[in-house]
């Protein structure tokens, strides 16, 4: 099993720029869920998806959008690009909705607008 | 105010010593997360725990559910326990998670 697998690894946009980031899981996890992490903030949840074709806003949802055609695949996409955006970014799944099961995480997705 | 707190942001130990991280929150949750971030960045999951404690090698997680208080303990401390230690609290399927404190274990 691959478990959560995220790429790209490094991303380097300019303003204004589009890019999708990508999220699978191998695990048949009904919950997946986008991240970003910044200095002296901790995680900050983006989008969440409780299922195929379910998606639902986090925290901190604007400028990003997101998708659940599958079981699998959850992207990530940045429409236009800005420098607040310049972060590191997490998609982790977990087998049911609601909390009560462990997050797989994965490997992140370091992204500089400039 | 951030619904999760932990304490304290950093700490520095020796090789040996017993640890203690905390994490409060203030929103009504069933369940508590412990992750553990590595310098190179990738996060893993330590514990979920809803009551009592967990015991994983050297690492115990304990939550009080009605105090909205829980502890991660580290006994024995190694250097290769020098990461960042996150606690998350879920609610209604989104999660909160503290700042995180970062340990550094000096042999």
């Amino acid at each position: 099993n691959a478990g959560v697998t995220q790429t790209p690894k490094f991303q380097v946009l300019k303003t204004g720029q589009s890019m999708t980031l990508q999220c699978a899981q191998d695990m048949n996890h009904e919950y997946m869920s986008w991240y970003r992490q910044d200095p002296g903030m901790g995680l900050r949840l983006i989008h969440y998806s409780v299922g195929a074709g379910i998606t639902d806003q986090g925290e901190v949802p604007n400028g990003y959008n997101v998708s659940r055609s599958t079981t699998e695949d959850f992207p990530l996409r940045l429409l236009s690009a800005a420098p607040s955006q310049t972060s590191v970014y997490f998609c982790a799944s977990s087998p049911f909705q609601g909390g009560s099961e462990k997050l797989f995480f994965g490997s992140g997705t370091q992204l500089s607008v400039l | 105010k951030n619904e999760v707190e932990q304490s304290p942001q950093n700490l520095t130990a020796q090789e040996g010593e017993f640890i203690t991280i905390n994490c409060s929150y203030s929103v009504g949750i069933s369940a508590l997360h412990w992750l553990q971030q590595h310098p190179g960045g990738g996060i893993v999951s330590l514990f979920m725990l809803s009551s009592g404690k967990k015991k994983h090698g050297r690492l115990i997680a304990t939550i009080n559910i009605q105090e909205k208080h829980s502890s991660l303990h580290i006994t024995a401390s190694h250097p290769r326990d020098s990461a960042v230690y996150i606690c998350a609290a879920p609610r209604n399927n989104q999660f909160y998670f503290g700042t995180g404190t970062s340990l550094t274990v000096i042999p």
